[in-house]
């Protein structure tokens, strides 16, 4: 079975700070990597995917994605109190016919005014 | 507008019944998934197809069956053999090979068992 750890928090970072959540996987052979964000009693929705090791910015959101160490990051840059939620960590893999998407159990972030 | 619509928003279940979630997308994809989430729990995934006509088991398949005989719909039967229906059902839809874009999801049906 394909596993995606991340640690569940919560994870509170004061308005202003650099929050940092991680996520590694078990399956060498994953592809792609996505971080969704989820509110309470919503669906996810995506911040940002990443496929090749190294840095991927978009505005506040840094992915890190180090695929020998089976280790992928967001950093939230200048955290706002909107940026609380659970962020939740993908991993996307092909297993010769198979394709599948699985999903961590997730980290929430609380950012204190 | 395109998208993807999950319907109920809300449903109640009886023990015993069996029960049919929705799922429509009309953004042309081929791949549909089915996950479950429990509070404070990430998403599990139940049944997945990545065309017409086929799907497989995810992790926790069990009391729970699908269709696709349609591009666009993917219905998902809570069976009366899933001892423990209720959660936060939430259907995804992508492109077959997610290496450079996204799963899309519905807003979820919120499954309780009365």
């Amino acid at each position: 079975q394909k596993e995606v750890e991340q640690n569940s928090g919560p994870l509170s970072v004061p308005e202003g700070a650099i929050a940092s959540l991680n996520c590694t996987y078990s399956d060498r052979g994953s592809q792609s990597f996505f971080w969704y964000r989820q509110y309470s009693g919503k669906s996810p929705e995506l911040i940002m995917f990443i496929y090749s090791n190294g840095d991927k910015e978009d505005g506040r959101f840094t992915a890190q994605l180090n695929k020998a160490s089976q280790y992928v990051s967001l950093l939230i840059r200048d955290s706002q109190p909107s940026d609380s939620a659970t962020y939740l960590c993908a991993v996307f893999a092909r297993s010769g016919s198979a394709r599948q998407l699985t999903f961590g159990s997730g980290t929430q972030l609380t950012v204190l005014p | 507008d395109g998208g993807i619509t999950q319907s109920p928003k809300y449903l109640f279940r009886k023990e015993g019944q069996n029960v049919t979630l929705s799922c429509e997308q009309n953004l042309n994809h081929d791949a549909m998934y089915w996950y479950r989430q429990d509070p404070g729990q990430g998403l599990r995934l139940i049944y997945y197809s990545q065309i017409v006509n086929d799907f497989q088991k995810g992790d926790i398949a069990e009391g729970y069956s699908v269709s696709r005989e349609k591009k666009e719909s993917f219905p998902l039967t809570v069976t009366s053999a899933q001892k423990n229906p209720t959660a936060f059902y939430l259907c995804a839809s992508s492109i077959r090979d997610l290496t450079n874009t996204e799963a899309f999801f519905g807003q979820g049906t919120r499954l309780t068992v009365v």
